[in-house]
């Protein structure tokens, strides 16, 4: 079955740019109709959407985070990735790689979550 | 961007039902919007439980007991996540999301059920 994993550098220094994968298994993220998404959980908060990318390459950022993020993938080693620019201590939080699907109905859901992996922003 | 108010907390007792909320700000009708909810244990990642949009319009997720069940009070602007029948492993955050005018995702800040 599809298994997503996060992997990059669990801490990151102040004003730098925090890069993040996602490796997508058992399946291709170049084929299907599936949205590609990240998602973060400040330390004992709640969840905040940061963005996400479509099988065609297409993005949509959270307005809130747009002017510091890129979104990509890389079909070639089945993985997405995040990156997110002038970071500081309000980005330390746990991202996890999601997948959205949609639904029999039309609607759509994030159905497929990774473990998550634990930034730090610290100098 | 829209905010979910979800209280941070509730409590019921093994066997009972949990009556779980999440209001919607004034200026977005709940009535127009699918509600979606999610499970979340501790160390884990958020598990999706179901979605919401009319007793025709609604989808259980895969392995999710029928115990999970939801609603909405127009009145209240409110959608409902309703437990029945707790058991101790229902013990978790619960998160309630939608899609607001085509936007993005956004996230109540979540209700942590302790089950007693």
């Amino acid at each position: 079955q599809v298994q997503l994993q996060e992997s990059g550098p669990g801490l990151v220094k102040p004003s730098q740019t925090l890069s993040l994968t996602c490796t997508v298994s058992g399946g291709s993220i170049s084929s299907g109709n599936f949205y590609w998404s990240w998602i973060r959980q400040p330390a004992g908060k709640g969840l905040e959407w940061i963005g996400r990318i479509y099988t065609s390459g297409n993005t949509d950022y959270n307005p809130s985070l747009k002017s510091r993020l890129t979104i990509s993938e890389d079909a070639s080693k089945n993985q997405f990735s995040l990156k997110l620019t002038s970071v500081t201590a309000a980005d330390r939080a746990i991202y996890y790689c999601a997948r959205e699907s949609p639904m029999p109905t039309g609607t759509w859901y994030l159905d497929l979550w990774g473990r998550g992996t634990l930034v730090t922003v610290s100098s | 961007q829209p905010v979910l108010s979800q209280p941070p907390s509730s409590s019921a007792s093994p066997g009972e039902s949990a009556r779980l909320t999440c209001t919607l700000p004034s200026d977005i009708k709940v009535g127009d919007y699918n509600i979606y909810w999610y499970q979340q244990k501790p160390g884990s990642p958020p598990r999706y439980l179901l979605y919401y949009y009319s007793d025709s319009d609604n989808g259980q997720g895969s392995g999710v007991p029928s115990r999970f069940s939801a609603s909405k009070d127009a009145s209240a602007n409110t959608g409902i996540l309703l437990i029945s029948g707790l058991q101790s492993e229902d013990e978790a955050d619960y998160y309630c999301m939608i899609w607001p005018n085509n936007v993005h995702w956004v996230f109540g800040g979540g209700t942590k059920l302790t089950v007693l």
